[in-house]
């Protein structure tokens, strides 16, 4: 309903699993964001995309690896993930990178086992 | 770096008590936006603020940009069920370059 899709909505996966999230906007938006939701932290972002460059790398372990092949998709490749980093994954995209609202995905529930 | 701080961490209200939530930055903002994020969804915008001292409403809610540009509040009157959610707020760092967020506020609205 926001213009931004994630899938899949839910996942599960083992520490030696290599799985990736998706998220498309369907708004023309030139930035793209991806966020990490757990129920003791608040937002936290990991990573921005500014007209398909990374501008920012939030110190993000490298077992999450970003891929942005174009300004409408934003992927988020997942390889030997600890149990710790389940959450709720949500991607963001606004007009351009600097103060603009930013829309949200409804998120991919991760639980990694 | 940068840091955005929300109080409460959490309200319980009773259904037409009013609700506020205070957020306040350790640097001065360019802006402040505003997001609900209602339980088991993801964050919607519902504002922005830029002006020092600006005032904006939306319906019961109010918000307020403080003076000095580095605090902020979201005043809701007579809450419904419908109000119950995390309210967020946010600002963007020096450069520019992303949103910081506060820790959120979780309002629960019994009615």
């Amino acid at each position: 309903e926001t213009g931004v899709t994630q899938t899949p909505r839910h996942l599960v996966m083992g520490m030696t699993n290599k799985k990736s999230l998706k998220c498309e906007q369907h708004l023309g938006h030139n930035a793209m964001y991806w966020y990490k939701q757990s129920a003791k932290k608040p937002l936290e972002l990991m990573f921005v995309y500014n007209f398909k460059e990374q501008t920012e790398n939030n110190s993000v372990p490298s077992r999450f690896s970003p891929e942005c092949p174009n300004s409408s998709h934003l992927f988020l490749h997942l390889h030997t993930l600890q149990p710790e980093d389940s959450a709720l994954y949500l991607c963001a995209s606004s007009r351009k990178r600097e103060y603009n609202e930013q829309f949200f995905g409804p998120g991919t529930r991760l639980t990694v086992l | 770096g940068q840091q955005v701080m929300q109080i409460p961490q959490y309200q319980h209200v009773q259904e037409g008590e009013d609700f506020t939530t205070y957020c306040n930055s350790s640097t001065t903002l360019s802006n402040i936006q505003w997001y609900k994020q209602r339980p088991g969804g993801h964050p919607v915008f519902l504002i922005q603020l830029v002006k020092s001292g600006e005032v904006k409403k939306q319906k019961r809610l109010t918000f307020q940009f403080g003076e000095a540009k580095k605090n902020s509040s979201l005043h809701i009157t007579a809450t419904q069920t419908t109000d119950v959610g995390t309210y967020f707020c946010a600002g963007p760092d020096n450069a520019g370059n992303m949103l910081t967020f506060g820790g959120g506020t979780r309002l629960m609205v019994k009615p």
